[in-house]
């Protein structure tokens, strides 16, 4: 069965702690994606990949940066927490313009 | 600027009742895909439309892309309390990029 694994279900970190979230597929898909969900404004964009080492910014990047050094891997990370980055993370991947695959979403709290 | 808004946001209703949900925009989608959530986990790819017009069915579920490709319904019957669920319509606006819409959390009463 197709999977995207996210390390953490949950997370709690403290305002100005650089925090990591790790999402892996493995389906060999080109795209990767970092999403946000928070109540009544469904998912956000934040970051892409088409490729590995490639990169695009999403609809709201500002705090928030990325690395793919392996193609299954897409790391989303925040360079200096606040409390407003506490929000629902998703990791997707997709082949191509097909459907995407979501992992199971980590629920980061930052206090 | 919210590019794909569903209604409605939320829907109660009774086991064995029918249903529409609604997601539309003023922006024309190369795609349209239908993904439900359940508590705790991530959205699950339900349909995806392409051509204007398009319908596609999922056992009780109905879904329809506009001729204008601009917005979509899905329609269930005789709803189940299995059916539960946030429901999201995305966009495709090109490059494979996806605009989801605020989704509608949906809740059916056995």
């Amino acid at each position: 069965d197709v999977k995207v694994t996210q390390s953490s279900r949950y997370l709690v970190k403290r305002t100005g702690e650089k925090v990591f979230l790790e999402c892996v597929q493995d389906m060999d898909h080109e795209n990767m994606f970092w999403y946000r969900q928070d109540p009544g404004l469904g998912l956000r964009l934040i970051y892409f990949s088409y490729d590995v080492k490639m990169k695009e910014k999403g609809d709201i990047p500002e705090g928030y940066s990325v690395s793919r050094e392996k193609k299954e891997r897409f790391s989303l990370i925040l360079e200096s927490a606040s409390t407003n980055q506490t929000s629902m993370y998703l990791c997707a991947s997709s082949l191509k313009e097909y459907g995407y695959t979501f992992g199971s979403g980590t629920r980061l709290t930052v206090v | 600027t919210q590019l794909l808004e569903q209604s409605p946001q939320f829907l109660s209703i009774q086991e064995g009742e029918n249903l529409t949900v609604y997601c539309n925009s003023s922006s024309v989608f190369s795609s349209l895909q239908w993904y439900r959530q359940e508590p705790g986990e991530g959205p699950v790819l339900l349909v995806t439309v392409v051509t204007g017009g398009e319908v596609k069915k999922l056992k009780r579920l109905t879904f329809q892309f506009g001729d204008a490709r601009k917005d979509s319904s899905l329609h269930i019957t005789a709803a189940q309390p299995g059916d539960t669920g946030l429901y999201l319509c995305a966009g495709a606006r090109g490059a494979q990029k996806l605009v989801f819409g605020q989704g509608t959390r949906l809740t059916i009463n056995p």
